[in-house]
């Protein structure tokens, strides 16, 4: 079972922010949170990762919660390419173990 | 950079045949390679992980005589699906981890969609 859940779908307006939100409350100190996104039919795509701070690049911003128990993944801008399966994952050692994601749908 | 393909993108074959599928590493090496499967819905599952040079470790559920994992370089990898049945139908991806330093990222393959006839 993935370390981590998040809630199954979202809706986003185009042009907004989206707030996607990952509780990871078994996650341990030295294990990063990384964020994947799939578009229908092709591979994940990498986002963005993080241990402790918040991090931001050109796709997104990742805030970690001060006791690392959960992270929001925010896309500042939201288009409609952005419609896809976002994943958070806590790896197991090195292996990714993919929960089901949250399916986020940007609406014109 | 972290560019990985995979060949061939799209297949059908009939069923008892057997396919292979290859994943690179364009611009990097890969020490481990891993090859996942996602069937229509759900999420990508872990079939298993291959380090260059070794045997590829299997999760469990998954035939290793029925998928042949080959990892003979640190930039190739492949899958052998042998003798195909209709419920392999699925989408397998690969992913390459670069070898060394303390990040466990995965840059994935854009994926191969099988369909057993």
């Amino acid at each position: 079972d993935a370390k981590t859940t998040q809630p199954p779908s979202m809706d986003c307006a185009e042009g907004r922010a989206a707030n996607l939100p990952c509780n990871h409350s078994t996650i341990s100190g030295n294990e990063y949170v990384y964020w994947y996104r799939q578009i229908h039919s092709q591979g994940p795509q990498y986002i963005i990762h993080g241990l402790k701070n918040n991090e931001t690049n050109e796709m997104a911003s990742l805030i970690i919660t001060e006791d690392r128990k959960s992270s929001t993944l925010i896309l500042p801008h939201a288009t409609l390419r952005d419609t896809a399966v976002y994943y958070c994952i806590a790896p197991y050692g090195q292996n990714f173990v993919f929960g089901p994601g949250t399916r986020l749908s940007v609406l014109p | 950079g972290a560019v990985v393909s995979q060949h061939p993108s799209w297949v059908i074959c009939k069923s008892g045949t057997s396919v292979k599928i290859e994943c690179r590493s364009l611009d990097f090496q890969a020490t481990t390679m891993f090859w996942y499967r996602q069937f229509p819905k759900q999420s990508l599952m872990l079939m298993a992980t291959s380090n260059e040079g070794s045997k590829a470790t299997y999760e469990q559920g998954v035939e290793k005589d029925k998928f042949l994992i080959n990892h003979a370089s640190l930039t190739l990898s492949t899958l052998t699906v042998t003798s195909a049945h209709p419920e392999d139908s699925s989408f397998y991806i690969c992913s390459a981890k670069i070898g060394g330093g303390g990040s466990n990222e995965q840059f994935f393959g854009p994926g191969t969609r099988l369909t057993v006839l």
